[in-house]
């Protein structure tokens, strides 16, 4: 059975720090992958997408960026964090020939 | 552009009774896909029914069943012999071109 793990669970970093948050899938291969974000009281915004290894596509403009070095691995990074970044970030992934998408567990990140 | 709008922040209702949460969307498209998530407490994503746009009949799954407007671009969800364990963010989504839309979600108290 495929499962989704994100990692860490919590953060807190101070503004200007660095951020790397990690997403891997299990048991499946070439899946579509995603980012979303979701701030206190509010929807999921779709961060990045990407549709296979080195493909990202950005949905914001914003300070942040994502990359897919293996095949079931998705990074959200950012070199300098503000405090407007804090909230709830969720990786997502669906199968390539289906609609259907399972999201992880999440990182609450509060930026101070 | 594609947009999903939830016009209710908070909705309530009595164990046992019946309740349903709006959702309209906004697109050009004609081939797509309509969910509604549940976000408990615990912050994870659990997928309680999808939607093919293509399809007449409205989806059941158990106590959740759907009502799908595809002219008036109206997609609601209705919970039956609703239950304690209900209550969580509710979220309408579309899909399409491999991407997600989500709304901004409904908030369900479920009133012993």
């Amino acid at each position: 059975s495929q499962t989704i793990h994100q990692w860490p669970a919590t953060l807190v970093q101070p503004v200007g720090s660095p951020l790397s948050l990690e997403c891997t899938v299990e048991g499946t291969s070439n899946p579509n992958l995603y980012w979303y974000r979701q701030a206190a009281g509010r929807g999921l915004q779709l961060l990045f997408y990407s549709v296979g290894i080195g493909q990202i596509s950005s949905e914001v403009p914003q300070n942040l960026s994502a990359s897919r070095p293996q095949d079931r691995q998705f990074i959200l990074s950012s070199k300098k964090l503000l405090l407007s970044d804090s909230g709830f970030y969720l990786c997502a992934w669906s199968p390539s020939f289906t609609n259907e998408q399972f999201f992880g567990p999440g990182t609450r990140l509060t930026v101070l | 552009a594609q947009t999903v709008t939830q016009s209710q922040p908070e909705m309530s209702v009595q164990e046992a009774e019946t309740v349903t949460l709006s959702c309209t969307y906004d697109t050009s498209e004609s081939d797509y896909y309509l969910f509604w998530y549940k976000q408990p407490p615990s912050r994870q994503m659990i997928l309680v029914i999808r939607q093919e746009a293509y399809k007449q009949q409205n989806a059941t799954e158990n106590r959740f069943s759907v009502n799908f407007q595809k002219a008036a671009k109206s997609f609601s969800l209705k919970i039956s012999d609703s239950q304690l364990g209900d209550a969580a963010m509710y979220f309408c989504a579309y899909y399409t071109g491999n991407q997600f839309y989500f709304g901004t979600g409904t908030s369900l108290t479920v009133i012993p």
